[in-house]
């Protein structure tokens, strides 16, 4: 399969509570790249982090990146309603591809 | 940001007929495009990757002859599916990378919702 994984697949927070999301991926890649896709549209990029990078930060948003075990994570801060949304990591490759992970559905209730 | 116009954004046709899509890159040229398709509360699965002035490289499992792709110039790419049938209702969305020095990033056309009858 093309697909990373991610968990959790819906995850339903309180508004101000954060938000953590996981990707596990496959492949040797050159970075990864966390997306946002509201219902029916496509999607946003978010943040890029480098297979050389740790941690990083852009907003509310936080992203760290453990090659060793082929995982990321996003972190989003004092959530507000408006980031319900469902949540991708995409890995490309030496190539040039993108390829999306299984994606997490966040809700945040106001 | 960088815009990525997709066109029609829904479309709905009888089995047996042939769907154009098109995706735009409005400020910048794109000399790679590529096309996922989005079944419901599902992820994106390339479908093809697509080269200004080449042939498109299909990933495994994709029907070249079903899914054609042209990318003719640095802002124009599209997708025909042909002779469509109801299994191939689905949300299609194309995307333009634009690599910078430092960056490289996926801008998204809004997606097509194709229905076949």
């Amino acid at each position: 399969s093309q697909q990373g994984e991610e968990d959790p697949q819906a995850l339903s927070i309180q508004e101000g509570e954060n938000a953590t999301m996981n990707c596990s991926y496959k492949t040797s890649i050159n970075n990864l790249q966390w997306y946002r896709q509201n219902s029916g549209r496509g999607l946003v990029h978010l943040i890029l982090i480098r297979s050389n990078e740790r941690e990083k930060h852009s907003g509310r948003l936080r992203v760290t990146l453990d090659t060793s075990k082929k995982s990321s994570s996003l972190l989003i801060t004092a959530s507000r309603a408006a980031d319900t949304a469902s949540y991708f990591c995409a890995t490309a490759n030496t190539g040039n591809q993108f390829y999306f992970g299984t994606g997490t559905s966040l809700t945040v209730i106001p | 940001g960088a815009v990525v116009s997709q066109h029609p954004s829904r479309v709905i046709c009888k089995s047996g007929t042939s769907v154009k899509i098109e995706c735009r890159s409005l400020d910048f040229q794109a000399t790679t495009m590529f096309w996922y398709r989005q079944f419901p509360k599902q992820s994106l699965m390339l479908m093809a990757t697509s080269n200004e002035g080449s042939k498109a490289t299909y990933e495994q499992g994709v029907e070249k002859d079903k899914f054609l792709i042209n990318h003719a110039s640095l802002t124009l790419s599209t997708l025909t599916v042909t002779s469509a049938h109801p299994e191939d209702s689905s949300f299609y969305i194309c995307s333009a990378g634009l690599w910078g020095e430092r960056d490289e990033k996926l801008f998204f056309g809004s997606g097509t919702q194709l229905s076949v009858l």
